[in-house]
């Protein structure tokens, strides 16, 4: 696709509800990351994965945050059992090299995740 | 670890100005940094990067220094344009790493 594309726009749950959000990376691009915005602040690192595998995952906050990237392409961020800290936006970012060669990321436009 | 951190939150300018936007950063083994630009709404967008072993790298109307010395580096923009304004971050990357840890931002606002 033209860029990395995220899905939904904004997703507002219940605390305690399970919430998926996806991330359609930019085609053919090795790496795709997960991170975690604050209001005014810098991206947080959650994980990340080279084509199927998961290479880092220590930025994940619980075990109740998990991802998956099963073929090497779409990759879906879940949280289980939502909190109100959970709340922020969440963006993805895709990347064509692999490790050692440069991180330039492309960023998508985020899921902002409200927990009531 | 890391921690990249920024000097001034916000900069304000004049339309025509040239900008200066600063960051620090924590680890000497850092051996790869980006400036990224982001507008509201919007995700972060690549602007430039510099690799440790080199001290100025240019661009369109940018220009990144780095002084490793000092762990320091700033993005200049030449003539700033109100299009220019945003919230620029810093990241770097720590050799044998593969992820950017990003400073918390400053916010450019350009006057007419």
């Amino acid at each position: 696709g033209a860029g990395v594309s995220q899905s939904p726009r904004y997703k507002v749950t219940k605390r305690g509800q399970d919430v998926a959000l996806r991330c359609d990376p930019i085609s053919g691009h090795v790496s795709l990351y997960w991170y975690r915005q604050a209001l005014g602040q810098g991206p947080e690192f959650l994980t990340y994965f080279n084509y199927e595998a998961q290479q880092d995952k220590s930025g994940l906050p619980n075990d109740r945050f998990s991802a998956e990237r099963p073929e090497g392409s779409i990759s879906t961020l879940t949280i289980q059992r939502t909190e109100q800290r959970d709340s922020a936006m969440y963006r993805c970012a895709s990347s064509h090299t692999s490790p050692g060669e440069g991180k330039k990321l492309f960023f998508g436009s985020g899921t902002q995740l409200s927990v009531l | 670890g890391e921690s990249v951190g920024l000097h001034l939150p916000t900069l304000s300018v004049q339309e025509g100005d040239n900008s200066i936007i600063n960051c620090a950063y924590s680890n000497s083994a850092s051996d790869y940094f980006i400036w990224y630009k982001q507008e509201s709404g919007k995700g972060p967008q690549f602007i430039i990067d510099i690799r440790s072993n080199m001290d100025k790298r240019q661009g369109q109307r940018v220009t990144v220094l780095l002084n490793k010395t000092v762990k320091h580096l700033s993005l200049q923009i030449a003539a700033t344009q109100p299009g220019d304004s945003a919230v620029y971050f810093c990241a770097a990357l720590e050799a044998g790493y593969s992820t950017l840890t990003f400073g918390k931002g400053t916010m450019l606002l350009v006057s007419p």
